[in-house]
């Protein structure tokens, strides 16, 4: 099976920097989604196709993959992004599989 | 606007069946995926598989195949997924998603308990 791995926990002050990994043999070869989810609630796609922002999803959420490792950059974050966060990797074959989650702290 | 309703919390006994389905609206359904994905208590997110609205076709994470069925009813708009032969483990929240770029509509999810 195919496995990705992220850190378990990823804190940031506000107003600052956040870079959430994302770690699987070559993932750069595929596309990559990342998913906010906060606590009783359904996820959100925050990016998806490596880089690409949904309709509504503010600009401080970024995404880049290459190689083995596909990273979600959140700038200037905010209270409001302390969520758990999942990437997702699928192929043509339209199979699957997510991240092992990152929480993160903004405080 | 694009809308997925799930359908009530479910109880079941091990070894039983549950059948979930996912009401769509506001796009046209013929035309997207629907993926399936579930979270057991204070666990990640898990795919369990994804059907083709247009065709039909199918495909699920290995570890469930053989107890999963998904379909589709295109008359009404609505997915269904079916878990065969429950076990402790199959306890999750169930969520159904549209499949554009990733899954980029979300129902509100599903609870299965599977107890004695």
């Amino acid at each position: 099976s195919y496995d990705l791995t992220q850190p378990p926990s990823v804190s940031v002050s506000p107003g600052q920097t956040a870079n959430i990994t994302c770690s699987g043999h070559r993932l750069g070869n595929e596309y990559v989604c990342w998913y906010q989810q906060k606590p009783g609630q359904s996820p959100v796609l925050v990016i998806y196709q490596d880089d690409k922002r949904p309709s509504g999803i503010p600009e401080r959420f970024s995404g880049s993959n290459s190689g083995n490792t596909a990273t979600l950059t959140i700038s200037e974050a905010q209270p409001m992004d302390e969520a758990d966060y999942y990437c997702q990797a699928w192929d043509s074959s339209i199979l699957y599989v997510f991240g092992t989650g990152t929480k993160v702290t903004v405080l | 606007q694009v809308q997925l309703v799930q359908s009530g919390a479910e109880v079941k006994k091990p070894g039983a069946s549950v059948k979930v389905s996912c009401k769509a609206s506001g796009y046209s359904f013929s035309s997207y995926g629907v993926t399936w994905v579930r979270q057991a208590p204070g666990q990640g997110l898990e795919w369990v598989g994804w059907t083709a609205a247009y065709n039909g076709n199918t495909n699920s994470a290995e570890r469930l195949q053989g107890r999963v069925t998904m379909t589709t009813d295109t008359s009404s708009s609505t997915a269904y997924m079916e878990l065969r032969t429950l076990t402790s483990d199959d306890t999750a929240v169930y969520f159904c998603a549209r499949h554009s770029n990733g899954a980029d509509y979300w129902g509100q999810g599903t609870l299965v308990t599977v107890s004695p």
